[in-house]
């Protein structure tokens, strides 16, 4: 499709063990955000990636996190040690940041719980 | 991180009534965005807005990019019960950073 998607859709995970979950942006679309939503609450800015630029990490809550995308395309986001308060949804969004138009697209999110 | 201040937190309303919220900023966005958000799914884009005082429509939702560039609206009329779920703002300064920041969503539930 031609939607931003994500992967696993759910993920259970014992305490201590790392996941990785994955984002595929819409085609060309040079943003890519990670964010996190725990239960009935708002959004949480994770990290932002724009082109080649160095990410801005500044959302990240601790060393466990991390992220990676290759070039324009997929973003992987690695939690290492995971904790139960990790449990939340796991939403990328995408965008083409063009100057001054800056639209979002959100994928579907990927539903983590740490037992 | 920076969270933009929504309300009301939820809202019950009938079936045809006209719905109103709102989102205020600390400091000035060039950028709202509004989305919805239903159960087990990612938010849904509903209106952009790029310019102080744009009025932006779509279908019977109309949002406006506040004067002051710190505040914007959301309106629903005439809501049907698809219209329930959390409806979320985010704004953004591209002039300050790449980060959109997000309200704390308004709950909608619309009574048959």
């Amino acid at each position: 499709g031609a939607g931003v998607s994500q992967s696993p859709s759910n993920k259970v995970t014992e305490k201590g063990k790392d996941v990785e979950l994955r984002c595929d942006p819409i085609s060309g679309h040079t943003a890519l955000y990670w964010y996190r939503q725990r239960l009935g609450q708002g959004l949480e800015f994770l990290i932002y990636f724009q082109g080649n630029s160095a990410p801005d990490k500044s959302g990240l809550p601790s060393d466990r996190f991390s992220a990676e995308r290759t070039g324009e395309s997929v973003s992987t986001l690695t939690i290492q040690r995971t904790q139960q308060e990790d449990s939340a949804v796991y939403l990328c969004a995408s965008s083409l940041a063009k100057l001054g138009r800056n639209t979002q697209y959100f994928g579907p999110g990927t539903r983590l719980l740490v037992l | 991180g920076q969270q933009l201040n929504q309300s009301p937190q939820s809202m019950f309303i009938q079936e045809g009534e006209d719905v109103s919220m709102n989102c205020t900023s600390s400091s000035i966005f060039n950028t709202w965005l509004w989305y919805k958000q239903d159960p087990g799914e990612g938010p849904v884009l509903l209106i952009a807005l790029y310019k102080a005082g744009e009025l932006t429509s779509n279908g019977r939702l109309t949002a406006q990019f506040g004067i002051t560039r710190k505040d914007s609206f959301l309106n629903i009329s005439a809501s049907i019960p698809s219209d329930v779920g959390i409806y979320f703002c985010a704004g953004r300064n591209t002039g300050t950073g790449n980060q959109f920041y997000f309200g704390t969503g308004t709950s909608l539930t619309v009574i048959p």
